[in-house]
């Protein structure tokens, strides 16, 4: 089955304690990316991945790191959580041109 | 620079009747548009697209869409509501431009069913 999976669903971390959220996509999508939802707000963009290799912050990057060692997984890293990272996450991947994104079930993370 | 207005953040409609959630875009380029749906403690799932071919994008689930480019819109209708459409519904733009396929999403339109 095509799919992105996420993991954790859900962690409850204290702060500053470094973690990381993994995804995998099995479509061999090039694009892949990164997602938090907060109430009133929509979704908002952390970072990107066109590539092995090429990665971009998005609109929210502060406080969080990416990796793109191979074209299937993309983890996301906070090195330092804060309560203000609390949030919904969202993994997604695609291929190229505006064909419409796969998202991932969501990672519930709340820093205390 | 491109933005999503989603105009309601609630919409209310009985079973069995028509449903309207409306989105209002802004793009500086010729843009790509998508509805998607968020049920409950659940991830996204694309409902439909529009990438420049037909104005009239018919998705899943008995959704459509129709872009009107004079009035910037992109409104999601349904012609009669089931219990199972209640859910969080996000109008998205996509960003064409080389180098960042960028998504930038509607804060969500919450529809709520009633029996």
């Amino acid at each position: 089955e095509a799919q992105v999976t996420q993991n954790p669903r859900y962690l409850i971390t204290v702060t500053g304690k470094k973690l990381t959220v993994t995804c995998s996509q099995n479509m061999n999508h090039e694009y892949m990316s990164w997602y938090r939802q907060d109430p009133g707000l929509g979704l908002r963009q952390i970072y990107y991945s066109m590539n092995v290799e090429v990665t971009d912050k998005g609109d929210v990057p502060e406080g969080y790191k990416v990796s793109r060692k191979e074209k299937r997984n993309f983890p996301l890293i906070l090195e330092s959580p804060s309560p203000n990272q609390t949030s919904l996450y969202f993994c997604a991947s695609s291929l190229w041109g505006g064909v419409g994104y796969t998202f991932g079930s969501g990672t519930r993370l709340t820093v205390v | 620079a491109q933005s999503v207005t989603q105009l309601d953040s609630h919409v209310s409609v009985s079973e069995g009747t028509p449903v309207l959630l409306r989105c209002n875009y802004s793009s500086s380029y010729s843009p790509s548009l998508f509805w998607y749906v968020q049920h409950p403690n659940k991830g996204l799932q694309l409902l439909l697209k529009y990438t420049s071919a037909a104005t009239l994008v018919k998705g899943i689930n008995g959704f459509e869409a129709e872009f009107k480019k004079s009035e910037t819109s992109f409104h999601l209708t349904k012609p009669s509501a089931h219990m199972s459409d209640a859910a969080e519904y996000f109008c998205v733009v996509s960003d064409p431009r080389i180098g960042n396929e960028k998504l930038t999403f509607g804060t969500g339109t919450r529809l709520t069913i009633i029996p």
